[in-house]
C-alpha cells in the first residue's frame, strides 16, 4: 500500500531563507508524487507534481522538488521563503502508478510552514 | 473560468440528524472525489466516481456515509445519524480522469453538536 510520511509537522524559516520540507514515500510501484499547498481559509492547491519524466520538478511560486527512488524522498525546497509562502503543505501520492489513472490520492499529515519577518 | 464549488461552505448540525454537502466539479471533468480533512486523520480519501462506472467507495469510513452523483456532474455526499467524530471539513476534488490534476473546492465546514 501507499503512504507518505511528512517528517516535520511545523517548519519556521526567516524570510530569505532556503525552505526545506520533507517527505518521505512508501509504494509497491513508482509512485505519482505531489505537492500541494493549502493557505489559511483556503482550498488546496497543485504546487508540483512528478510523473516520471525529469526527477526535478519544478513548481509554482519559485519551488521545486527532487524525486529520488534509492532514499523513496521528495522533500520540496525554495531557495528564499517569502511571506506570502506560510500556509500549510501536504505531500501526496496516488494509489495508481503513473502510467495510469492518477485515482486516489493519499496525503501526508501536512507540514505547517512559519515566515519570520 | 468557475472553479469547483461547494456548499454549503459551514454546516452546523445537532448530533443524530443527517446533512447533505453539495458539490459541483469543473465543467466536462469525469471524475469527481470527495475527501475528509480532520484534527485527528488528516486527509483522507472517501469516494471517487469516474464517468458511468461504479463509485470506488472504498474510503467511506462507516454504512452513515453515502454520495450521490446525477448525471455525471453535481455530487451530494450524505452523512445520516451525524456523530461528533464526524466533524471535519469535507473536500470535492474533480478533474478529467487518468492523468488529470485534481482540482480542490473551498471545502464545506461540518461542525456536528
Amino acid at each position: 500500500a501507499q503512504s507518505v510520511t511528512q517528517l516535520d509537522s511545523h517548519v519556521s524559516v526567516s524570510e530569505g531563507t532556503p525552505v526545506l520540507l520533507r517527505c518521505n514515500y512508501s509504494s509497491s510501484y513508482s509512485p505519482s508524487l505531489f505537492w500541494y499547498v493549502q493557505h489559511p481559509n483556503k482550498g488546496l492547491q497543485l504546487l508540483l507534481k512528478y510523473t516520471s519524466a525529469a526527477t526535478l520538478v519544478k513548481g509554482i511560486n519559485g519551488f521545486e522538488a527532487e524525486f529520488k527512488k534509492s532514499e523513496t524522498s521528495f522533500h520540496l525546497t525554495k531557495p528564499s521563503a517569502h511571506m506570502s509562502d506560510a500556509a500549510e503543505y501536504f505531500c501526496v501520492v496516488s494509489d495508481r502508478d503513473y502510467g495510469g489513472s492518477q485515482g486516489n490520492l493519499i496525503f501526508g499529515k501536512g507540514t505547517k510552514l512559519s515566515v519570520k519577518p | 473560468g468557475a472553479g469547483v464549488s461547494q456548499s454549503p461552505s459551514n454546516k452546523v448540525t445537532e448530533k443524530g440528524k443527517d446533512v447533505e454537502l453539495r458539490c459541483d466539479p469543473i465543467s466536462g471533468h469525469t471524475a469527481l472525489y470527495w475527501y475528509r480533512q480532520s484534527l485527528g486523520q488528516g486527509l483522507e480519501f472517501l469516494i471517487y466516481f469516474q464517468g458511468n462506472s461504479a463509485p470506488d467507495k472504498s474510503g467511506l469510513p462507516s454504512d452513515r456515509f453515502s454520495a450521490e452523483r446525477t448525471g455525471g456532474s453535481v455530487s451530494t455526499l450524505t452523512i445520516q445519524r451525524t456523530q461528533q467524530e464526524d466533524s471535519a471539513v469535507y473536500l470535492c476534488a474533480s478533474n478529467r480522469g487518468a492523468t488529470d490534476t485534481q482540482y480542490f473546492g473551498p471545502g464545506t465546514r461540518l461542525t456536528v453538536l
